[in-house]
């Protein structure tokens, strides 16, 4: 089984400033099957990238994706007030599906 | 402009049965455009996929809930159902149902907006 280990647990930003978070895979996954998602409090997670580095129907381009093997990044390139929540990424493998743990975007 | 929507009890005992339906509207479970998962989230923690199934019938669990979990589908009511055996305080969570295209099914493109179950007695 696949573990997601995403870092760090808490980023503390300002408005305007880049956010970068971290997804670590315990072995090599493929590119292909890796998501990453919104949630903001009370509210049901978002698709924002898909196959790393897609960004889904309506996210803004500020989001973007990268990574390959174990190592993919979730990078916000000026932060909006609305991007203040928490981020998830997530796994594709042999009809199973898992999470990472998630990264808080928090105001500094 | 499909919705999925979960509904249920929200409150359980322990030792008993949760059950859930995920009712989908805005277009049909039959069309095998997609796979439904229901997904769930423990109060301030992170998301746990639980299992999914096709209009066909196929399914698969997470491992660590298999022996407690069935997911059922009633294509005639274009729902598909969650049951969770000998529930304890910790199946108390938000409770999602989510869909994957069919097509690209390795992630969730479409959620419904949870229910809260909490199990108590």
């Amino acid at each position: 089984e696949i573990v997601l280990t995403q870092s760090p647990g808490t980023l503390s930003l300002s408005p305007g400033e880049r956010a970068t978070l971290s997804c670590r895979a315990s072995q090599s996954v493929s590119s292909s099957y890796l998501a990453w998602y919104q949630q903001k409090p009370g509210q049901a997670p978002r698709l924002l990238i898909y196959t790393s580095s897609t960004r889904a129907t309506g996210i803004p381009d500020r989001f973007s994706g990268s990574g390959s093997g174990t190592d993919f990044t979730l990078t916000i390139s000026r932060l909006e007030p609305e991007d203040f929540a928490v981020y998830y990424c997530q796994h594709y493998g042999s009809l199973s599906w898992t999470f990472g743990q998630g990264t808080k975007v928090e105001i500094k | 402009q499909v919705q999925l929507q979960e509904s249920g009890p929200g409150l359980v005992k322990p030792s008993q049965t949760l059950s859930l339906t995920c009712t989908v509207s805005g277009g049909s479970i039959s069309s095998g455009g997609y796979y439904l998962s229901w997904i769930r989230q423990h109060p301030g923690e992170g998301l746990e996929w639980i299992g999914y199934i096709y209009y066909s019938g196929s399914t698969n669990y997470n491992p660590s809930l298999k022996n407690r979990v069935t997911i059922s589908v009633d294509t005639s009511k274009n729902q598909v159902s969650l049951k969770v055996n000998s529930v304890t305080a910790a199946d108390t969570a938000v409770y999602y149902c989510a869909s994957s295209p069919a097509a690209n099914y390795w992630f969730f493109d479409l959620w419904g907006r949870g229910s809260l179950v909490t199990v108590s007695s």
